[in-house]
């Protein structure tokens, strides 16, 4: 099956500095990726989607200068949170759709990368 | 706009008891129909899908009939184990919208 994997799984930082999550899908290529965050005890909120090499599309109310995303390859996606605080402490989730989707446009999800900011 | 409204947790059961966890949906056209399961520190997997009206989506035992009539896509597992623990999210995909629209996720707790 479609494999997702994400880089780091867990990151602890100071305030101030900035985190590069990766996204990467293992098996398959993929067009678009999705970022998602998640909150202890609450669902999925989606951030943004990014399409391989093109601007990602943020959804209403996250800032794109905080969280900025790059899709350079196919098969990488990469969430950098800038200027991280503590509020940014949450656990984020990517997801990604492959090529040959099937017209349910089935997601893969990666296993999630909990940010701590301190 | 598309919504996704699952019944509030925590639900706990005891071993080898019926689960159902409700799941309604609103939307325009023909949406997707997904159950994720998300065990403790993890990401999300892919339980059951169904893609159109009357479509039974079924895995590891639970299943999910997509009931256009009553847009409902209620989880069932016959019985439960303790490794079914774990919190269950409802979703739907509109190709308008061209994004998962998930509900709030449901936390199981079986005990033996």
């Amino acid at each position: 099956g479609a494999v997702v994997s994400q880089h780091p799984s867990w990151v602890i930082c100071k305030s101030g500095t900035s985190v590069k999550i990766e996204c990467r899908s293992l098996d398959f290529q993929a067009t678009t990726m999705f970022w998602y965050r998640q909150f202890p005890k609450q669902s999925l909120m989606l951030m943004a989607t990014s399409n391989e090499g093109s601007k990602a599309t943020y959804e209403q109310g996250v800032e794109k200068d905080k969280f900025l995303i790059n899709h350079a390859s196919l098969t990488l996606s990469t969430l950098t949170v800038t200027s991280a605080h503590p509020e940014d402490s949450s656990f984020y989730i990517c997801s990604a759709l492959g090529l040959a989707a099937e017209p349910y446009n089935e997601q893969f999800f990666g296993p999630g990368t909990r940010l701590t900011v301190l | 706009g598309n919504s996704v409204t699952q019944m509030e947790g925590p639900v706990t059961l005891s071993e080898e008891a019926f689960l159902t966890i409700n799941c309604t949906y609103t939307a325009t056209g023909y949406p997707s129909l997904f159950w994720y399961v998300q065990y403790p520190g993890e990401g999300l997997q892919l339980l059951l899908k169904a893609t159109k009206a009357d479509d039974k989506g079924s895995n590891k035992g639970f299943e999910a009939t997509y009931r256009k009539e009553t847009t409902s896509f209620h989880l069932e597992k016959g019985s439960v184990q303790v490794s079914d623990s774990a919190v269950y999210f409802c979703a739907l995909f509109s190709g308008g919208y061209n994004k998962l629209i998930f509900g709030a996720g449901t936390r199981l707790a079986v005990h033996p």
